[in-house]
């Protein structure tokens, strides 16, 4: 059974740094790329990072570019988003999901930036 | 970026009804592959999204076949051809093709 669970989501104050964790399982994790989506409260999706199977290419929203860091590590089945200079924006339930088609979402970690 | 916009934001539909939402995008979405990318997700109330088609018209596993996607270059249609409790909730249209990734605005599905 395919599964992927977020873990690392928190409160935070604005111009902090945040690490979010995603664990897949019951798929090759090292065959398909992986994504991230946020949902702020009460609003819709936003696509936020992307990555290859690899690692060597990643994509962001501009909304991101720059503070944040999606990489993973294929050794241990696990995705991550480094997120710096953290805004009262950036508030919003993360989302990882399998694939760059987001196939599969997990549960998602909830973010709250705020002083 | 590609601008994807959802026509409409809601849906009101009377159970055993069909139901269409439309999906158009500012650029084509034929990828070099030849693939055309343009997913449907469903989000039921409190519950994580969930993917109902990929490629225009290709249902996943699990999905009833009351769902189908239609549409290409730049317009594309979600439909519902009976309507059941359990359809209740936001669909969004998310084109894959080019980056970054965009997501329609969403539209919300409720019983009349």
């Amino acid at each position: 059974e395919v599964q992927v669970l977020e873990s690392g989501g928190g409160l935070v104050q604005p111009g902090g740094s945040l690490r979010l964790s995603c664990a897949a399982s019951g798929f090759t994790f090292i065959t398909y790329g992986m994504s991230w989506v946020r949902q702020a409260p009460g609003k819709g999706l936003e696509w936020v990072s992307a990555i290859s199977t690899s690692g060597g290419s990643t994509y962001y929203a501009d909304s991101v570019k720059g503070r944040f860091t999606i990489f993973r590590d294929n050794s241990k089945n696990t995705l991550y988003l480094q997120m710096n200079s953290l805004r009262a924006e950036d508030t919003a339930v993360y989302f990882c999901a399998k694939g760059t088609q987001c196939d599969y979402w997990g549960q998602g970690t909830p973010v709250t930036v705020s002083s | 970026d590609v601008v994807v916009t959802q026509s409409p934001l809601s849906l009101p539909v009377t159970l055993g009804q069909p139901a269409s939402i439309s999906c158009r995008s500012s650029q084509g979405l034929v990828h070099s592959d030849g693939n055309t990318y343009l997913n449907w997700f469903q989000q039921r109330p409190g519950q994580s999204p969930r993917r109902l088609i990929y490629k225009v018209s290709y249902r996943d596993s699990g999905v009833p076949d009351r769902f189908s996607g239609s549409g290409s270059g730049t317009e594309f249609t979600l439909t519902i051809s009976r309507v059941e409790s359990e359809d209740v909730g936001v669909y969004y249209c998310m084109q894959g093709t080019h980056w970054p990734r965009t997501f329609g605005q969403g539209t919300k599905v409720e019983i009349k």
